[in-house]
């Protein structure tokens, strides 16, 4: 099992720019997360699922963008990319949300928006 | 609004040394506190949790201590290692019967960079 892996693991962007960052599962979880974090702010939660076409907003979720299409990948799309995006990324899966779930997480994608 | 307060922001440890990381909580629909640690480089992966029904738990070297009247917990490394240097994470479940848009939601603190030195 791979786990949870990213793509890219570095990527630098202009103002405006978009991109889609990548994330795949290969342990049939059902439930997938974007978080981003940044120096002393912990990790803050930007986006979930908990299926295949079900996606709904974490914490702070403007300026993204997610689907969910198969079980196995929750790509998160930035558009217009802003200097604020400048953070690492992380996705996260876990088999269901209940208490005690725990979630297994990527090695994150370093994104800076110049 | 921060749910989660961790300190302190970071710490330093000589060898052999004890490291405690400290965390309250503000939400009593919280009720599993898992502690994540992330190495440089990586994602965070979960190290040790516990459930609000016990004061204390211990896994090896690692033990949280859960104070619910005063909704605390903290995290002990007793005998620190170099390898123990990362960051770590205190984090909160809310309760499975909470509903509204906070279940199954992972409440992080700010973080923890430890260093521990030979």
């Amino acid at each position: 099992n791979a786990g949870v892996t990213q793509t890219p693991k570095f990527r630098i962007l202009k103002i405006g720019q978009s991109m889609t960052l990548q994330c795949a599962q290969d342990m049939n979880h059902n439930y997938m997360y974007w978080y981003r974090q940044d120096p002393g702010m912990g990790l803050k939660l930007i986006y979930y699922s908990v299926g295949a076409g079900i996606t709904d907003k974490g914490e702070v979720p403007n300026g993204y963008n997610v689907s969910r299409s198969t079980t196995e990948d929750f790509p998160l799309r930035l558009e217009l990319a802003a200097p604020s995006q400048t953070s690492v990324y992380f996705c996260a899966s876990s088999y269901s949300r209940g208490t005690q779930e725990t979630q297994y997480f990527g090695p994150g994608t370093r994104l800076l928006v110049l | 609004q921060q749910q989660v307060k961790q300190s302190p922001q970071s710490l330093i440890v000589q060898k052999g040394g004890i490291s405690i990381i400290n965390c309250a909580y503000e939400n009593t629909a919280f009720d599993y506190f898992p502690w994540y640690q992330q190495f440089p480089g990586k994602g965070p992966a979960l190290l040790i949790a516990i459930r609000p029904d016990v004061s204390e738990k211990k896994e090896g070297r690692f033990t949280i201590s859960f104070n619910k009247s005063a909704k605390q917990f903290s995290l002990h490394i007793m005998d620190s290692q170099p390898g123990d240097s990362a960051t770590y994470f205190c984090a909160a479940y809310p309760q499975a019967n909470a509903g509204g848009t906070s279940y199954g939601k992972l409440t992080f603190g700010q973080g923890t960079i430890l260093t521990v030195h030979p």
